[in-house]
């Protein structure tokens, strides 16, 4: 399986604030995701992280709001901005593998805003 | 696009016996089915997953089945133990398609009560 590593993994913030979350994979990846999971919820997908371009959100998420960055491609950023306390959730990084169908993921930030 | 609903979205069992979770699917062209595993606090974890050109798949104490005329494929727990508690996802997509497509459903919370 392919190994991914996220950080932080886990953070309370203050509303108005934004947050930074950090995604490093192996190189058995070649496409990276950022989901959100929200309390007892199942996972929905924010948007597809592009090395080097805009990444592709997914409907009802914008770029104003969750800025992501794949500046080469082992490493990619998910910011959440100007947090609201209907932020708060987890957050994870995903990465498919060069046969790009195997899913896996990071351990998550769980996100608390108050 | 997919839809994949799952049931039940509770079910608990006792030590040793079988669980089954149920999922259907909508898109015809989806072929490729795996099952995540997510405990408490952590992540997502791939357990198993099957293709559409199988009908079942084993591995050790977890089967996959798939009735693709009825569009639907359920994970099979045999002599279920208490570290089997969690929550488990399926997910569906097209082959044609890439890991971004992949629809989860809404997920289980098993129980295996000692």
């Amino acid at each position: 399986s392919a190994v991914i590593s996220q950080k932080p993994s886990r953070d309370i913030c203050q509303r108005g604030t934004s947050l930074t979350i950090q995604c490093q994979v192996d190189s058995q990846v070649t496409m990276m995701f950022w989901y959100r999971q929200q309390p007892g919820q199942s996972l929905t997908l924010i948007a597809t992280a592009n090395q080097g371009s805009e990444a592709t959100y997914e409907s009802g998420f914008v770029i104003d709001k969750f800025p992501i960055s794949r500046p080469n491609l082992t490493f990619s950023t998910l910011t959440v901005s100007n947090m609201s306390p209907e932020d708060s959730s987890i957050y994870l990084c995903s990465g498919s593998t060069v046969i790009n169908e195997k899913l896996f993921f990071g351990s998550g930030t769980q996100l608390s805003v108050l | 696009g997919e839809n994949v609903e799952q049931h039940p979205s509770t079910l608990s069992v006792q030590e040793g016996d079988s669980a089954v979770i149920k999922c259907t699917y909508s898109d015809s062209a989806s072929n490729y089915f795996p099952w995540y595993k997510q405990e408490l606090g952590k992540r997502p974890q791939l357990i198993i997953d099957i293709r559409s050109n199988v009908g079942e798949k084993k591995d050790q104490r977890i089967a996959v089945t798939l009735n693709k005329t009825a569009k639907h494929f359920s994970l099979h727990i045999t002599e279920t133990q208490p570290e089997d508690s969690a929550v488990y996802f399926c997910a569906g997509y097209p082959s044609s398609g890439s890991a971004r497509q992949l629809t989860f459903g809404s997920g289980t919370q098993l129980t295996v009560l000692p």
